[in-house]
């Protein structure tokens, strides 16, 4: 069974750092991997998604690499600012024959962005 | 396009009364997944639709829960009797379709539901 994790559960930092958060899954046989942000009492919004043959995807400060192989995936953000503030959950798709489009999520990073 | 649209928002009902939530996705997508949202067990993947074809419902926690797509712009999630455990938000997705090499899924507001 798949299990995704995020590392760390939380994280506070001051506006302007470059941060990274991880994500890490136990079956390497993923089809593809998807960042999201969540907003306090919203819904999901799709960030970034990096298919299993990519290394990397980069949308404006948000850059996302992948090691299937090793079974992790980064979120890197730059000059970070107080809008960044969410929770960000990675989620991986195994996109077997059998068990279609399953998305399986991690538990989430709690960003806070002070300024 | 407005995007994935879900009603109600906000449901408060007492415990064995029967609850619909509904969802209209993007038009244009093939595909819609339901989602619930707890603390104690983070997103899970209650069923999807391809097609408005049930695929996979096996994420759905007992017959209490069903869900139907009676066409390609409408979808409900119906729970029957309700109980205090159900409480949650539950959450609809649509995507292009399964059949797409890449494709990312597109998520409502949610509802947040609570069962007293």
């Amino acid at each position: 069974k798949q299990e995704v994790t995020q590392i760390p559960a939380a994280l506070s930092v001051p506006e302007g750092e470059n941060l990274v958060l991880n994500c890490s899954f136990t079956d390497s046989a993923i089809y593809n991997l998807q960042w999201f942000r969540q907003d306090p009492g919203k819904g999901l919004t799709s960030l970034l998604l990096i298919q299993s043959s990519q290394r990397e995807q980069t949308s404006g400060r948000l850059n996302a690499s992948l090691d299937k192989s090793s079974g992790r995936s980064t979120l890197y953000i730059a000059a970070s600012q107080p809008g960044d503030s969410a929770t960000y959950l990675c989620a991986v798709d195994p996109r077997k024959e059998t068990s279609g489009s399953r998305l399986t999520f991690g538990e989430g990073t709690q960003l806070t962005v002070n300024p | 396009d407005a995007g994935v649209i879900q009603s109600p928002r906000h449901e408060v009902t007492e415990m064995g009364q029967e609850v619909t939530l509904r969802c209209k996705p993007i038009s244009g997508h093939n595909s819609l997944f339901w989602y619930r949202q707890t603390m104690m067990r983070g997103l899970e993947l209650l069923i999807y639709f391809n097609n408005n074809v049930p695929i996979d419902d096996s994420g759905m926690p007992e017959d209490r829960f069903s869900a139907k797509m009676p066409n390609a712009s409408f979808s409900t999630l119906k729970i029957q009797p309700s109980e205090p455990r159900d409480s949650a938000v539950y959450f609809c997705a649509s995507s292009p379709g399964l059949a797409l090499p890449s494709y990312e899924q597109y998520f409502g507001p949610g509802t947040r539901l609570t069962v007293t």
